[in-house]
């Protein structure tokens, strides 16, 4: 089965831009969908394929996706950015697969 | 404004079964597949199954985790989406979410504010 691989934790200044990595082979072929998700809350979806905002999503995120590899931008990062996120992709017609998420935190 | 509610969890002994509902309102539940996730407590999101609107067969899957134990299910004239959970274990103990998604490989949103089982002696 497809699996994707996530950094347990990533820290970022306030103000700076933050990256969040998401691995997996030839990831760059699917659509990649991220999603935040606040303590205590249900997560939310903050990008749609690979770099496409809801709306109501501040444009200071953004996404991306090569290779092995799909990137979520925070950019100007504000102390209530900090969540766990979720980068997702369908393994195939019949299933989903999620990376293991995120913690950012905002110094 | 399109809401997702869950309903139906609780404290559960082991080898017991539980239907979790997914109620919603403010688009045309017809035209959406519906899915289940849980999250055990302090851990990541995993998916449990979903069924897909009657354009696209109303068919279901689910993870092999749950496959054969627990049914998910459909009432378009109410929409509902429904999680039938047969032979619980310990390690179903989760926040169990519903979504709506229109196909497959599209995304996810919103989530319910979810629903928590506990399978516990």
């Amino acid at each position: 089965s497809y699996e994707l691989t996530q950094p347990l934790s990533v820290s970022v200044a306030l103000g700076q831009t933050a990256r969040i990595t998401c691995g997996g082979d030839n990831i760059g072929s699917k659509n990649v969908h991220w999603y935040q998700q606040k303590p205590g809350q249900a997560p939310v979806l903050v990008i749609y394929r690979d770099s496409n905002r809801p709306s109501g999503i501040p444009e200071r995120f953004s996404g991306s996706n090569s290779g092995n590899t799909a990137t979520l931008t925070i950019s100007r990062a504000q102390a209530g950015d900090e969540a766990d996120y979720y980068c997702q992709v369908w393994d195939s017609s019949t299933s989903v697969v999620f990376g293991g998420g995120t913690k950012l935190t905002v110094l | 404004e399109v809401q997702l509610v869950e309903s139906g969890g609780g404290l559960v002994k082991p080898g017991r079964s539980l239907r979790l509902s997914c109620t919603t309102s403010g688009f045309t539940f017809g035209d959406y597949g519906m899915s289940w996730f849980r999250q055990a407590p302090g851990k990541g999101l995993e998916w449990v199954g979903f069924i897909r609107s009657r354009p696209y067969g109303g068919t279901t899957d689910y993870a092999a985790s749950v496959k054969d134990r627990f049914t998910i299910s459909r009432d378009d004239s109410k929409s509902i989406a429904y999680l039938q959970m047969n032979s619980l274990k310990t390690e179903d103990t989760a926040v169990y979410y519903c979504t709506k998604y229109i196909s497959w490989p599209n995304w996810f949103d919103p989530w319910g504010q979810g629903t928590l089982v506990t399978v516990s002696s």
